[in-house]
């Protein structure tokens, strides 16, 4: 199956600065990615995905950069918000419809 | 706007005991999931349902069972529970197509504890 790795377990930020997550696979043949949002007690919600015939996409202070040739992908957090504070997982596609999740980063916002 | 919604939120069984948890989507999706989350681990799928009427064996079906109702709602089953079966079960739903890439979108999950 495939793996998916995360550089950090936690992330500490100050509020206002930029943050960044990321994440390596191992399976090239994935073309789908996804980042999403865990607060506690919450499920996952959905921010951003990608596709792998795309490089960046953008969002709402948040763009997601996809490098094929390293297998590396990373959530870039603008403007981090003490909202922003959560566990941010990627996923990728595996077959049809099956996301494979990597074990998360917590992200924490001081003020 | 309900999108998943999962029931129970919290539940303790004890060893031995069946339990089903409920899961149902508002927004005409084709597939559907469920996955189990353990203490600093990612989401584990245990079954999926490509379509209504389909179900298929995820990473860790073992212990488990699954029934596609109808398009809205997919149920899990422990038949018999187990200690190893402790975990937060989140449902999870997404749009139609093998060939479509599309966003899961997930339920606040339903929290078991077994004794």
């Amino acid at each position: 199956g495939e793996s998916v790795g995360l550089h950090l377990p936690t992330l500490s930020v100050q509020e206002g600065d930029n943050s960044i997550i990321n994440c390596a696979y191992s399976n090239s043949a994935s073309d789908y990615f996804i980042w999403y949002k865990q607060e506690s007690g919450k499920g996952p919600q959905f921010i951003i995905d990608i596709r792998s015939n795309m490089d960046k996409r953008q969002g709402q202070r948040v763009t997601v950069l996809l490098n094929k040739t390293v297998k590396h992908l990373s959530l870039q957090i603008a403007a981090t918000q003490p909202g922003d504070s959560a566990v941010y997982f990627c996923a990728l596609k595996e077959g049809f419809q099956k996301l494979v999740f990597g074990t998360g980063t917590r992200l924490l916002v001081s003020p | 706007n309900a999108g998943v919604t999962q029931t129970p939120k919290f539940q303790v069984l004890k060893t031995g005991q069946s339990m089903t948890l409920q899961c149902a989507q508002d927004m005409n999706h084709n597939s559907m999931y469920w996955y189990r989350q353990d203490p600093g681990m990612g989401l584990r799928l245990i079954y999926y349902s490509a379509s209504e009427g389909t179900t298929d064996k995820g990473e860790v079906p073992n212990g488990y069972n699954v029934s596609r109702l109808n398009k809205r709602e997919f149920s899990l089953r422990l038949e018999s529970a187990a200690p190893s079966q402790t975990s937060v079960y989140f449902c999870a739903s997404s749009g139609s197509g093998p060939y479509s890439n599309q966003p899961q979108h997930f339920g606040d999950g339903t929290r078991l504890s077994i004794l």
